[in-house]
This record gives structure tokens, sequence and C-alpha cells, in this order.
């Protein structure tokens, strides 16, 4: 069963209007969780992550929300631009457990001129 | 060379043939990861190098076997793979093996088993 979800497989949103993107997790162990884009033939680049002590963590133009208690994130990326058409994965990982990352399987992000 | 590099970045081989992916990190970490990624599913974690130390063996087939030979090189030997093992090997690297450390990719190294 998977402990990240990204339910939605892809995204369009028109330039400059913000992009939602969401995550959901099942382990309440995780306590760490990260964004990461991806552009085809390359590896995924990280983005921006937050702490489970912490409910927002902002970097320019992109913003992490973290709902525990629904055990939800969503990353905001405003305002969107085109080279922020990519495949965003979010990941998690529980300090003290395991030593990788969980990862959803993406969100494929298109962003529309 | 900075970041994390991986070589080859595209590999062909037949089910008996005996491969090595290669993965080199430049940032002075002290962790190592391999991941997989299929088609159509998510990265999954396969083994993860703490000091040169195996510290996660997450159920994978004897036809993989990593080495570590110290903490900046990382090795994933290959040999008599299925088809349904095609698939993006990524490498990554992070300062530690602590969950809350970033981990840093390397482009992949796309497989093709025949």
């Amino acid at each position: 069963d998977q402990q990240v979800k990204q339910n939605s497989p892809s995204l369009s949103v028109q330039e400059g209007r913000i992009s939602i993107l969401n995550c959901d997790y099942t382990n309440s162990m995780f306590d760490y969780f990260l964004w990461y884009k991806k552009y085809p033939a390359e590896g995924p680049t990280f983005l921006i992550s937050i702490s489970s002590i912490k409910d927002k963590n902002e970097d320019g133009r992109f913003t992490v929300f973290l709902n525990k208690s629904a055990k939800h994130l969503s990353l905001h990326i405003v305002p969107s631009q085109p080279g922020d058409s990519a495949v965003y994965f979010c990941a998690a990982s529980a300090r003290g457990g395991a030593d990788g990352l969980t990862f959803g399987k993406g969100t494929h992000l298109i962003i529309q001129p | 060379e900075t970041g994390v590099t991986q070589t080859p970045r595209h590999l062909v081989m037949g089910m008996t043939n005996k491969k090595s992916l290669k993965c080199e990190q430049h940032l002075g970490h002290n962790a190592m990861y391999w991941y997989k990624q299929s088609a159509k599913k998510p990265l999954e974690l396969m083994f993860v190098y703490s000091l040169e130390e195996r510290v996660e063996n997450n159920s994978v087939p004897s036809r993989f076997s990593p080495e570590c030979p110290n903490s900046s090189h990382l090795f994933l030997h290959l040999h008599t793979l299925q088809p349904e093992d095609s698939a993006l090997y990524l490498c990554a690297s992070s300062h530690s093996s602590g969950g809350s450390d970033t981990q840093y990719f390397g482009p992949g190294t796309r497989l093709t088993v025949l």
C-alpha cells in the first residue's frame, strides 16, 4: 500500500497563475517532507522541504504547507512560469526510521502560455 | 565536477550479461542510496549505505549487488537480470543517513534488459 500519494497524475495551469500540487501520506511516523522536481532525462532536483514541527515553509515562489492532522501537504508555486513545467514528486522520511525516502508517483505540471 | 554523477547514462544488456552501474558524489556526503523507478511507479528505495556500510536493503533480489568502496563511490553490480528489471536507476547522496537530511540525486542510468 502506498504511504505517500499524489492523486493527480497531471495538472495544467496558466502562466502567471498559482499552481497547487497536493500530497497525502498515511504513515504517522513521517516527520520530514520534501518536494522534488524532475525534468525528462534528468534526476530529481530538490526543491523545498518542511519539518513536522512547522506548518509552512517558503522559498521565493515556492511555499509548502503541512497539515499534520489531515496528513496532507501541498506545494504552491506563484506565479507559475513556463520553466516550472516538470514532474513534481512528494517524498517523506521518518527520523530514526528507514533512512531512505518514500516517494509519491508524481504530478506532471504543465504551464500553459 | 560537482554534484552526483552516474555512468553510464544508458545501458542495454542481455539477461546473461554482467554489468555495473557507477555513482560518484562530489558533495562530501557520508550516505549514498540506490533507487529504482519503473514506469508509472514511484521511486523505490533499494539500498542505503552510511559511512560505507549497508544499513538498508529493501528486499532487493540478489541479482542486484551493491558495493560502496568509499564514501564518494557507489556501484550496483547486475547479473542475470530479467526484462522486468528495465527501469531508471537513480543514485542519491546525503550528509548523513538520518531521516531529515536532504538527498541529492544523480541523473540516473536508463537500463533496458532484453
